[in-house]
């Protein structure tokens, strides 16, 4: 069975300082991994991917993931938070083996303090 | 990529009315989808919408409620028949072009049923 796991609903931090959202996911098959963004009031656009090519994904607007196959994870880090940040944050595991097929994470709500 | 426009973006609707979304994406994309997203939550697949005949839908959508038409690549609709106030949500329409698994995203529409 297929499975997306965000580990924390809600991530507070303070502009300047580190993020980090984390994602476990669980497959049978090698998947496509994603992290898109959500603003408010807007549809979901795309951070980064990861499709067996480098481990350690770049994304846009500083963001950037790290495949950890032993851990089953592709946690979701910046080095340093924008206000513009704050967003709601889906890790999303996609497979194309005999079909298609996409699991979505719960999502994660990014604050960022001043 | 792939550019999706929706409309409308948001409306107010009476019990027992019906609603039709349009979506329309800018380049040609093997498949479409529509996802429900209701407040504060994550992304449920309703219908992959299939050119030129029936929709395939999830468990728990049906199509005398939920309709769908995709007469060609680029261009697709989802209706809300008989609304209750249960179908207050955002309605997206998502697309993704062949072999990325990447999705593409209208900004939704945002639906309240009164």
């Amino acid at each position: 069975a297929q499975s997306v796991t965000q580990l924390d609903s809600h991530v507070s931090v303070s502009e300047g300082t580190p993020v980090l959202l984390r994602c476990n996911y669980s497959s049978s098959y090698s998947p496509s991994l994603f992290w898109y963004v959500q603003h408010p009031n807007k549809g979901l656009q795309l951070l980064l991917k990861y499709t067996s090519a480098a481990t350690l994904v770049k994304g846009i607007n500083g963001f950037e993931a790290e495949f950890k196959k032993s851990e089953t994870s592709f946690h979701l880090t910046k080095p340093s938070a924008h206000m513009s940040d704050a967003a709601e944050y889906f890790c999303v595991v996609t497979l194309m083996t005999g079909g298609f097929k996409t699991i979505f994470g719960a999502g994660t709500r990014l604050f960022v303090k001043a | 990529s792939a550019v999706i426009s929706q409309k409308p973006s948001r409306d107010i609707c009476q019990r027992g009315t019906s609603l039709t979304i349009q979506c329309q994406v800018d380049s040609q994309v093997t498949m479409m989808f529509w996802y429900r997203q209701q407040p504060g939550q994550s992304l449920t697949l309703i219908a992959t919408a299939n050119q030129g005949s029936e929709a395939t839908y999830e468990s728990g959508f049906v199509i005398d409620k939920f309709p769908i038409s995709r007469p060609n690549l680029t261009f697709s609709t989802l209706t809300v028949s008989n609304m209750s106030p249960e179908d207050s949500s955002i309605y997206l329409c998502s697309a993704t072009t062949p072999g990325t698994g990447e999705l593409f995203f209208g900004e939704g529409s945002r639906l309240t049923v009164l």
